[in-house]
């Protein structure tokens, strides 16, 4: 069975501060893909960062960052700089090969950036 | 835009009822997924189907069809409606046959409320 755990419900940051959203995954597969999805106020998932298990390379987009490390099955997610329009709620994401795509999704972190 | 078209946005209705759910793939997608957002489940995968057949199941009660149609849209039927079936349904499509590795891009969602 697979298994995703955001431990933080809900993250309140100023704007401009860097923030760290936490995901842990649970899976016996040793191929699986770990996904990124956020969902703004306005209902929609849309999709940020895909990684395999066998890239254990961070990766870095803009102000978005992403650590996966396997040793501690995380694969967490970090805005720098944080922006109001960066609040939403962010969905980490699991599926391993050959499920046909059946996603697996933590519960969210909701985050709130205020000015 | 993500170029998954869900329609209804919202539909209200009452218990015992029997709604359509409707989904337009993005252009050039042949696999459209199913999955239901609640406050007490959170996202759960309900189905799948490529190029009209069905390609995996997930936790999609006997109350619930779907079927994809020739020209790749595809309906969710939900019949005997319960309270509990209040929830955003997403439909999301991918290219592929829904290996792990597939990005699903997402719809707006359907917002169903059951009073």
């Amino acid at each position: 069975a697979q298994k995703v755990t955001q431990a933080q419900t809900e993250i309140s940051v100023v704007e401009k501060e860097d923030v760290t959203l936490d995901c842990v995954y649970e899976t016996r597969d040793t191929t699986y893909y770990l996904f990124w999805y956020k969902q703004p106020p306005s209902g929609e998932l849309v999709f940020l960062i895909r990684r395999n298990s066998f890239d254990e390379q961070n990766e870095i987009s803009g102000r978005y960052s992403w650590n996966f490390q396997k040793s501690t099955s995380s694969f967490n997610f970090t805005i720098t700089a944080s922006q109001v329009v960066d609040s939403a709620v962010y969905f980490c994401a699991l599926s391993a090969t050959g499920t046909a795509s059946k996603l697996t999704f933590g519960t969210g972190t909701r985050l709130q950036v205020t000015l | 835009d993500s170029g998954v078209t869900q329609t209804p946005k919202h539909l209200i209705t009452a218990t015992g009822q029997r709604v359509t759910l409707r989904c337009s793939p993005r252009s050039g997608d042949l696999s459209v997924y199913w999955y239901q957002q609640s406050l007490d489940q959170g996202l759960q995968f309900l189905i799948q189907y490529y190029n009209g057949e069905e390609r995996a199941k997930g936790n999609i009660l006997e109350r619930f069809s779907a079927q994809q149609f020739p020209d790749l849209h595809s309906e969710l039927n939900l019949s005997s409606l319960e309270l509990g079936d209040s929830a955003l349904y997403f439909c999301a499509s991918s290219e592929g046959q829904g290996g792990g590795a597939n990005v699903l891009t997402f719809g707006a969602g359907s917002r169903l409320t059951v009073l």
